[in-house]
């Protein structure tokens, strides 16, 4: 099965900062990888496919980029509501595996 | 707009079953692969099953082959989890997705488990 481990676990930061989350697969994955956001209480959200495909209606301060097993989620100009939860999950073969999830959190 | 809505989840004793359904609207359900993903209380997602837009082909995790059945009903837009012999480590919200890649996910259904 594929591992995917997500750096850091979480993280504080400040409204208008811009944040980097790290993704990593245990093997190669080409680019069949998918970041989420979970807000509390509520369900996840797609924000990118593909690595650093867009998901629609997706605001343009969320990117994405990598391939292979390193892949990271930028968020620029952090906004109130970006404080959230992120996952990334790779769909290259089965098992479909998450990684542990990035919780960032208000400085 | 795609919406999924789930049900059937509920509180259930342990060794019980139950089926949950997933209704979905908003988009042409027939050609989509469609997932089942849960999340334990304060826990991270977990990939449950996939099942391909014919109903054909169905993937499992590992560690819940066997209690766990994924199906679809392509005419009734809907999309189902029959779960067998429920532990206590079955409690979670239940979502159903759509792709694999989890391009639309409903709001899930809580299953907890306990005597």
């Amino acid at each position: 099965d594929i591992q995917m481990t997500q750096s850091p676990s979480s993280l504080s930061a400040s409204v208008g900062d811009r944040v980097t989350i790290t993704c990593r697969a245990s093997q190669g994955i080409n680019n069949y990888l998918a970041w989420f956001q979970q807000r509390p209480g509520k369900a996840p959200k797609s924000l990118i496919y593909a690595a650093s495909t867009l998901q629609s209606g997706v605001p343009s301060k969320f990117s994405g980029s990598g391939s292979g097993t390193d892949f990271t989620l930028t968020i620029n100009s952090l906004q109130p509501e970006d404080f959230a939860t992120y996952y990334c999950q790779h769909y290259n073969s089965y098992p479909l595996t998450f990684g542990g999830g990035t919780k960032v959190e208000i400085k | 707009e795609v919406l999924l809505v789930e049900s059937g989840g509920g509180l259930v004793q342990p060794g019980g079953s139950l089926r949950l359904s997933c209704a979905a609207s908003g988009f042409t359900f027939n050609t989509h692969y469609l997932s089942w993903v849960r999340q334990a209380p304060g826990k991270g997602l977990e990939w449950v099953a996939s099942i391909n837009q014919d109903g054909s082909e169905e993937h499992y995790v590992d560690s819940l082959k066997g209690r766990f059945t994924i199906s679809r009903d392509n005419a009734e837009e809907s999309l189902y989890l029959q779960i067998h012999s429920l532990r206590v480590d079955d409690t979670a919200v239940y979502y159903c997705a759509v792709d694999v890649s989890g391009s639309h996910w409903g709001q899930g259904t809580l299953v907890t488990v306990s005597s």
